[in-house]
């Protein structure tokens, strides 16, 4: 089966500062997607960015960008120039076309002014 | 934009009522998919749907069924509600079989079952 794990299940940083959310998967296939999603305290869970495996290219949007290595099957997600509302649940997904994801535990992140 | 409703935001359900929690989605998705978020274990799949009258079981599935009589409508029932069952859940809808965009997720219904 395949599973996606979150290591740090709390995560704080500093207004301004940079902050990076580790996740690793296991697959033995070759072609699929990876996401982060947010949950603020709303609930709603909000698409912040995703990557094709193929694309040896790291996905970026805005102040989020991510380290993908496929080999050490690792996505980390960094946050840069950090926001009180990046203050969120991060959760880390992997998914192949024609499937369903699969969710990592989740990282709650704290922003402190 | 896609919009994916949940009936309740709360509910408070009694140990061996039946409880049904309704999604609905507004964007013709062909697929339906309910999971169940508890704090430490991230999100579960309990079943999910790539069309009407169509139902798979997730990881899961047990004290749970569900029903999609409509393309844009995907109920979860617990037949008889236990406290186990006490927990966050999450629908979400995604607009054909590959993953290109991910999933559009409703805003939860936090059931409590006393």
């Amino acid at each position: 089966a395949q599973t996606v794990t979150q290591s740090q299940p709390e995560m704080s940083v500093q207004e301004a500062e940079t902050v990076t959310l580790s996740c690793t998967y296991d697959t033995s296939e070759s072609d699929y997607y990876l996401f982060w999603y947010k949950q603020p305290p709303s609930r709603q869970m909000i698409l912040v960015i995703r990557q094709e495996a193929y694309k040896q290219q790291n996905a970026t949007e805005n102040r989020f960008s991510v380290n993908f290595q496929k080999a050490a099957k690792s996505f980390s997600l960094k946050i840069s120039d950090s926001q009180l509302g990046d203050a969120a649940m991060y959760f880390c997904a992997w998914g192949t076309s024609g499937s369903r994801l699969t969710f990592g535990e989740g990282t709650q992140l704290t922003v402190n002014p | 934009d896609v919009k994916v409703t949940q009936s309740s935001r709360y509910l408070v359900k009694r140990t061996g009522e039946k409880v049904f929690l309704e999604c609905v989605q507004d964007m013709d998705h062909e697929n339906m998919f309910w999971y169940r978020q508890d704090p430490g274990l991230g999100l579960r799949l309990i079943y999910f749907s790539y069309d009407v009258k169509m139902k798979e079981k997730g990881d899961i599935p047990e004290g749970y069924s569900v029903s999609r009589e409509k393309k844009e409508r995907f109920s979860l029932i617990l037949e008889s509600a236990s406290t186990n069952q006490t927990s966050m859940y999450l629908c979400a809808s995604s607009l054909t079989r590959g993953l290109n965009y991910g999933y559009t997720f409703g805003s939860g219904t936090r059931l409590t079952v006393v």
